[in-house]
């Protein structure tokens, strides 16, 4: 079983959709959480992180961590067909481990105009 | 964000003959690089960390022998892939870090024939 489990989806959506997408993961020893944004062919772009449980707002993006469930979200607001992307989950033990992250194998969304 | 630039974004090679890669931090001093193996739908694999002027520590399973890393400076780490073979055809990704967060590099895409 992987440390870290996410839905490869594909996801379509059509623009304007509340998009969410979700990890799940096994080790408690992870305290920090990421989610990047992967464009075909690109290298990753962080998006967000944190370390609480608890929900975290930036724009049309919110990011979720229930540690009790090990269980986080990633929230897209107004989805946008510039949104249309792979995006990573990645967690680690904390901010200096980043580089050490566990991934998820991505989700691929598509934004529909 | 810092810039990290990877060259070459696309190489492909003969059977038996090596391939570098570059990683180079761009506007900032990294600390440490990271390299990163991803395959088609599926997540970056660590397989390296290294820090300027001091031997790469390799994740478990990752051959030092054929993946050589050379980190000089601390904007330019090298991989270098040799006696490539059909099997390394993959995305290799770099990050690089200064105080914790990760910058990527845009990846480079290995075909070995």
């Amino acid at each position: 079983q992987k440390e870290v489990e996410q839905d490869p989806g594909p996801l379509s959506v059509p623009e304007g959709a509340i998009v969410s997408l979700n990890c799940t993961y096994s080790n408690s020893a992870f305290q920090y959480f990421m989610w990047y944004r992967q464009y075909s062919r690109k290298g990753p772009e962080l998006l967000m992180y944190t370390y609480s449980s608890g929900n975290k707002e930036d724009g049309r993006f919110t990011a979720q961590v229930d540690k009790s469930s090990k269980y986080i979200s990633l929230f897209i607001r107004d989805s946008q067909p510039s949104d249309s992307a792979t995006y990573l989950c990645a967690m680690s033990a904390g901010p200096t481990n980043a580089g050490k992250s566990t991934f998820g194998d991505g989700t691929t969304l598509t934004v529909k105009p | 964000g810092a810039v990290v630039s990877q060259h070459p974004s696309r190489v492909i090679c003969k059977s038996g003959t090596s391939v570098k890669i570059e990683c180079r931090s761009l506007d900032f001093q990294a600390t440490t690089m990271f390299w990163y193996r991803q395959f088609p739908k599926q997540s970056l694999m660590l397989m390296a960390t290294s820090n300027e002027g001091s031997k790469a520590t390799y994740e478990q399973g990752v051959e030092k022998d054929k993946f050589l890393i050379n980190h000089a400076s601390l904007t330019l780490s090298t991989l270098t892939v040799t006696s490539a073979h059909p099997e390394d055809s993959s995305f290799y990704i770099c990050s690089a870090t200064a105080t914790g967060e990760l910058f990527f590099g845009e990846g480079s895409r290995l075909t070995v024939l």
